[in-house]
């Protein structure tokens, strides 16, 4: 039972690099998404998708790009990475409706830009 | 002030106590409530649901006071491996994000 991977665990960039954090679940969930977390908040919403080929921002969402072609796949791309943007990123995805509360996580990408 | 709060901790407790702890929440719109469970570099995990009429699996339980705007997690007979940081998690339908997170609260169980 794969459930949500992330890749890749670790990274490292310079200021103005871009890449792409990449997740893909094998639950057949319509909803995925895209935190960030950092010491002493609560996760905040980057960007989230209720299904291929539908998108929206969340809380966070400058600097960071999405797309979602298949069911499955759900990257994050940074387009100039910042020293802001370095964080632990998670990829969540849910059967559908948020009311269940039950978000299913990736084990997480740390990111650090120097 | 953040929409939804938590005592960051960390609680430090014997192993087999009693612990509880709270988190309140400031949007009367807030319809469902949840606990997940974080260990130390690695994802959150669903812990529990709360109702209104509070729930019970286990050690653990969960309350809900919405006159006061708070749930609680309280845990019996704690075990080291409880220890971990607790999210507190509030779905809110007027709202884009629609789960609002909590910082945690950090739990270390002594032996």
């Amino acid at each position: 039972n794969a459930g949500v991977t992330q890749t890749p665990k670790f990274q490292v960039l310079k200021t103005g690099q871009s890449m792409t954090l990449q997740c893909a679940q094998d639950m057949n969930h319509e909803y995925m998404s895209w935190y960030r977390q950092d010491p002493g908040m609560g996760l905040r919403l980057i960007h989230y998708s209720v299904g291929a080929g539908i998108t929206d921002q969340g809380e966070v969402p400058n600097g960071y790009n999405v797309s979602r072609s298949t069911t499955e796949d759900f990257p994050l791309r940074l387009l100039s990475a910042a020293p802001s943007q370095t964080s632990v990123y998670f990829c969540a995805s849910s059967r559908g409706q948020l009311g269940t509360g039950e978000l299913f996580f990736g084990e997480g990408s740390r990111l650090t830009v120097l | 002030r953040k929409e939804v709060e938590q005592d960051p901790g960390p609680f430090n407790v014997p192993e087999g106590a009693t612990v509880a702890f709270n988190c309140t929440y400031s949007n009367s719109a807030s319809q469902s409530f949840f606990w997940y469970r974080q260990d130390c570099r690695k994802e959150p995990k669903l812990l529990m649901s709360v109702y209104s009429s509070g729930n019970e699996d286990g050690r653990f339980t969960a309350q809900l006071n919405r006159a006061s705007q708070y749930i609680s997690l309280l845990i019996r007979d704690s075990k080291l491996s409880d220890s971990a940081t607790y999210l507190c998690v509030v779905h809110r339908m007027d709202s884009n994000y629609q789960l609002i997170w909590g910082a945690g609260t950090k739990l270390i169980i002594k032996p």
